[in-house]
């Protein structure tokens, strides 16, 4: 069984039309849930940690939330230049975090 | 800082022939990562050091690979024999610590085995 799992596996969105993608877990003991973003062609991007149920942050059209069981990653009015994968990563203790397969995310102008 | 740094960019070969990725993490930061990516399985780690020491290696795949990291600015991923469904996207990633530590990757190298 994926400790991490994400959905939608891909996502199209209309630019202004908001949404959320979903990381759920399976961990017992969460040492952090990281988000990043993936461009074609590039590594992963850090974007945010959470570490607690409860925990919300922020930056431009991003907003990440996080409880016991998951995390939502929502995008308000996003643009075209907001089209990326998104990956989810947990860690547990003191291993390595373990990442989730990601969501494709295409906003079309 | 110019980040993690890869290379090769690209990387083709043939079927049986040894491959050598290379990375050079950012200054500072004491743990190293080297990830592999595929559509299929997406990233999974591979090996990751501590001040230049293998940790954990239990993701390397067979005893085809291996890696090693002879000082804090450098670590190599090698491949031998590379076999087709070796390939891949290969990431290597640093941090300064592993607890709740971000990590900050390369740009990966994409190998393709003939």
């Amino acid at each position: 069984e994926d400790q991490v799992t994400q959905s939608p596996e891909a996502l199209r969105l209309q630019e202004g039309e908001s949404s959320s993608l979903n990381c759920s877990y399976t961990v017992s003991g969460l040492r952090g849930l990281f988000w990043y973003r993936q461009d074609p062609g590039k590594g992963p991007e850090f974007l945010f940690t959470l570490y607690s149920a409860g925990e919300e942050k922020e930056k431009e059209r991003l907003k990440a939330t996080l409880t016991k069981k998951e995390s939502f990653l929502h995008i308000t009015a996003p643009k075209p230049e907001d089209s990326a994968t998104y990956l989810c990563a947990v860690q547990e203790g003191s291993y390595i975090p373990t990442f989730g397969r990601g969501t494709s995310l295409i906003v079309h102008p | 800082d110019a980040g993690v740094i890869q290379s090769p960019r690209h990387e083709v070969t043939e079927m049986g022939q040894e491959v050598t990725l290379r990375c050079k993490p950012i200054s500072g930061h004491d743990y190293l990562f080297w990830y592999r990516q595929t559509m299929m399985r997406g990233l999974e780690l591979l090996i990751y050091f501590n001040n230049n020491v293998p940790i954990d290696d239990s993701g390397m795949p067979e005893d085809r690979f291996s890696a090693k990291m002879p000082n804090a600015s450098f670590s190599t991923l090698k491949i031998q024999p590379s076999e087709p469904r070796d390939s891949a996207v290969y990431f290597c990633a640093s941090s300064r610590q592993v607890g709740g530590e971000k990590l900050f990757f390369g740009s990966g190298t994409q190998l393709s085995v003939l």
